[in-house]
């Protein structure tokens, strides 16, 4: 079964890097995840595509802060240079056949 | 500019149906598949329901297979969810993305995503 898991929460201070982690389930380790910002009280955003080379693309305006990698069946997400409104619930997204799979979201706070 | 524009939110009893609507523009709505994904209150992301560019092929997460219908019409750039036989469980903010893919007969990332509706699922 196509699973992502992902830390509920994470915390860094403001003008740290953090990385945050999504992780697929057995026998998936080659699929490719996008990753998913939503900030308090809007609708998600897209950030970006991240491939199991580590390779990336991201979404249109996505600073350079933002940046993906990958170590077998686990995808990250780092981001430096935290601000004040990089606090908000990330979200990694995979896909099937005839599915889309979320993982459960972590929680990230700027301190 | 990519725009997705959900309406058709609210209050509905158990049992009882609503028709939410997504309104696209910015890009050619007939190329791509849609989906809808939704959020109960303090929840994560549960994916719902996709239909391809055509609208020939629909997919459905189990939660809501036999209860939901997923449906476009490209003329009006509009995505539509037909919700019945509505539960408690229902209730949650349903958004409407689209596939990052086009032309393509399988599922991909979503690149953008409406601001939401919401439904209320309560006697």
């Amino acid at each position: 079964q196509l699973v992502l898991t992902q830390s509920p929460s994470a915390s860094a201070s403001l003008g740290a890097s953090v990385t945050l982690t999504c992780t697929l389930s057995s026998g998936h380790s080659s699929y490719t995840i996008a990753w998913h910002q939503q900030q308090p009280e809007k609708g998600p955003r897209y950030l970006m595509k991240l491939n199991s080379d580590g390779s990336h693309s991201k979404g249109d305006g996505i600073p350079d802060r933002f940046s993906g990698s990958n170590s077998g069946a686990e995808r990250y997400l780092t981001i430096s240079s935290l601000q004040s409104e990089d606090e908000a619930d990330y979200y990694c997204q995979t896909w099937g056949t005839g599915i889309q799979v979320f993982g459960g979201g972590t929680k990230l706070t700027v301190l | 500019e990519v725009q997705l524009l959900e309406s058709g939110g609210g209050l509905v009893q158990p049992g009882g149906s609503l028709r939410l609507s997504c309104a696209a523009s910015g890009f050619t709505f007939s190329n791509y598949a849609m989906s809808w994904v939704r959020q109960a209150p303090g929840k994560g992301l549960e994916w719902v329901s996709a239909i391809s560019g055509s609208g020939g092929s629909t997919y459905y997460a189990d939660s809501v297979k036999g209860r939901f219908t997923i449906s476009r019409d490209n003329s009006k750039n509009t995505l539509y969810l037909q919700m019945n036989s509505l539960r408690a469980e229902d209730t949650a903010l349903y958004y409407c993305a689209k596939d990052s893919s086009p032309y393509s007969s399988s599922l991909h990332y979503f690149d953008y995503w409406g601001q939401g509706t919401l439904v209320t699922v309560s006697s």
